[in-house]
């Protein structure tokens, strides 16, 4: 039983277009993530969410919006897609005040 | 600069070595200091995790934190072949929001 789960696990894309990833946890976790890993596997933060409310908004182009329908998930729609947005994109979750945080298995972003 | 540095590797050792995995970071306000393991094309897992400085072990491994120096390790015995991963530690402050600051990785592969 998947416990964060993402979808699509690879999509492939040509510049311009929009795109959406589904993120879903069923751990019961107040918090969740996005998180961008760039070709050289360093993992950055773009957004986290706690009770469905925006708590971390790092430094990511305004192109990127999350959405929190509810708790257990965290889709992220990227408009305008550029050669550069092309990376793995890992949601994660925990709960609020704890350390561990559990990853999804990626969405393999490629813009061409 | 980034927030918490890590040699890359890649590193390649015999089975049955002794591994030494290392961070430094320059916030001294970090608190709490993790370990992943990461397979290739997989999501991060937590394989450890330790507040404040000291020593903590778990069959294999060992995470080791020492603050004065902004210095983490993680040790690996007796390695095996399933060992071969990238090992990223992350860190965090104290009541931030759970914010996660990771290192670049470390590629390790354990030949049998």
């Amino acid at each position: 039983d998947t416990a964060v789960s993402q979808t699509p696990k690879y999509l492939v894309t040509q510049m311009g277009n929009d795109k959406s990833i589904k993120c879903e946890q069923n751990l019961g976790h107040d918090t969740m993530y996005w998180y961008k890993q760039d070709s050289k596997k360093f993992l950055k933060i773009m957004f986290s969410y706690n009770n469905k409310e925006l708590i971390i908004n790092e430094t990511v182009p305004n192109r990127f919006s999350p959405k929190s329908p509810d708790k257990a998930h965290l889709n992220l729609h990227i408009n305008s897609l550029e050669l550069g947005d092309s990376a793995v994109y890992f949601c994660a979750s925990s709960q609020w005040g704890r350390t561990e945080a559990f990853f999804g298995q990626g969405t393999r972003l490629t813009v061409v | 600069q980034k927030e918490v540095e890590q040699d890359p590797g890649p590193l390649s050792v015999p089975e049955g070595a002794i591994v030494s995995l290392n961070c430094t970071y320059s916030n001294s306000a970090f608190q709490y200091f993790m370990w992943y393991r990461q397979y290739s094309r997989k999501g991060p897992e937590l394989l450890m995790y330790t507040y404040s400085s000291g020593n903590k072990e778990d069959g294999r491994f060992t995470a080791q934190v020492d603050k004065s120096s902004k210095y983490i390790s993680l040790f690996i015995r007796d390695s095996q072949p399933s060992d071969s991963a990238t090992y990223l530690c992350a860190m965090s402050e104290e009541d931030t929001g759970n914010q996660f600051y990771f290192g670049t990785g470390t590629s390790l592969t354990v030949i049998p």
